[in-house]
């Protein structure tokens, strides 16, 4: 059955400093895609990046990084030098093509991250 | 290009009446699905439209429905309001291509039941 954990329930941080999100996942197919998103307090999840199961190279963009490992069921999120504007709950999520119902996104519980001044 | 909108932002009702909650994808996405986040909880999927088909569901009983009509814009309709349903409900659109879409999120409508 498809899960998504994400174990850290809230990090704070002081600005400047680097962040990882940790994501671990569980799942049966050999075909899947990972997400995270990025939901700041105004309610509306913005996506950040995706990642299928072939593909098992690292990505960096700008301040943000994601590092993908199927050997551990991880795709940690990094935040480097973090900003007061990455306050934010992030979310990863995996969709895998599932059985007769059709595929179905699950959701991570969330990390809540607080980047102080 | 104009991202995924709902209407309304916010709707109060009391116990026992019937919600309606819209939902118009981007422009030339064929999927909607519908997510509920109860108050500190993740998003718990419950409905997914494609071509005007209802394909998949979550865990949610029958009073959860919804369409899509052809224009794909959606419907969520939430009878026999209970408390619990009190929540943040997010639509998504994708391209309709399946399992790798990206889905994109539209800002929500805030239900509150009374």
């Amino acid at each position: 059955a498809q899960k998504v954990t994400q174990a850290q329930t809230e990090i704070s941080v002081v600005e400047k400093e680097d962040v990882t999100l940790d994501c671990v996942y569980e799942t049966r197919d050999t075909t899947y895609y990972l997400f995270w998103y990025k939901q700041p307090p105004s309610g509306e999840l913005v996506f950040l990046i995706r990642r299928n199961s072939f593909d098992e190279q690292n990505e960096i963009s700008g301040r943000y990084s994601w590092n993908f490992q199927k050997s551990t069921s991880s795709f940690n999120f990094t935040i480097t030098a973090s900003q007061v504007v990455d306050s934010a709950v992030y979310f990863c999520a995996l969709s895998e093509a599932g059985g007769t119902g059709g595929f179905k996104t699950i959701f991570g519980a969330g990390t809540r991250l607080f980047v102080k001044a | 290009e104009a991202g995924v909108t709902q209407s309304p932002t916010h709707l109060i009702k009391t116990r026992g009446q019937q919600a309606t909650l819209r939902c118009s994808p981007i422009s030339g996405h064929t999927s909607v699905y519908w997510y509920q986040q109860a108050l500190g909880l993740g998003l718990q999927f419950l409905l997914w439209y494609d071509e005007g088909e209802e394909r998949n569901r979550g865990n949610f009983p029958p009073r959860f429905s919804g369409r899509q009509f052809p224009n794909y814009s959606s419907e969520l309709n939430v009878n026999a309001l209970e408390l619990e349903d009190s929540a943040l409900y997010l639509c998504a659109s994708s391209g309709g291509q399946g399992v790798g879409d990206t889905q994109y999120f539209g800002p929500g409508t805030r239900l509150t039941v009374l």
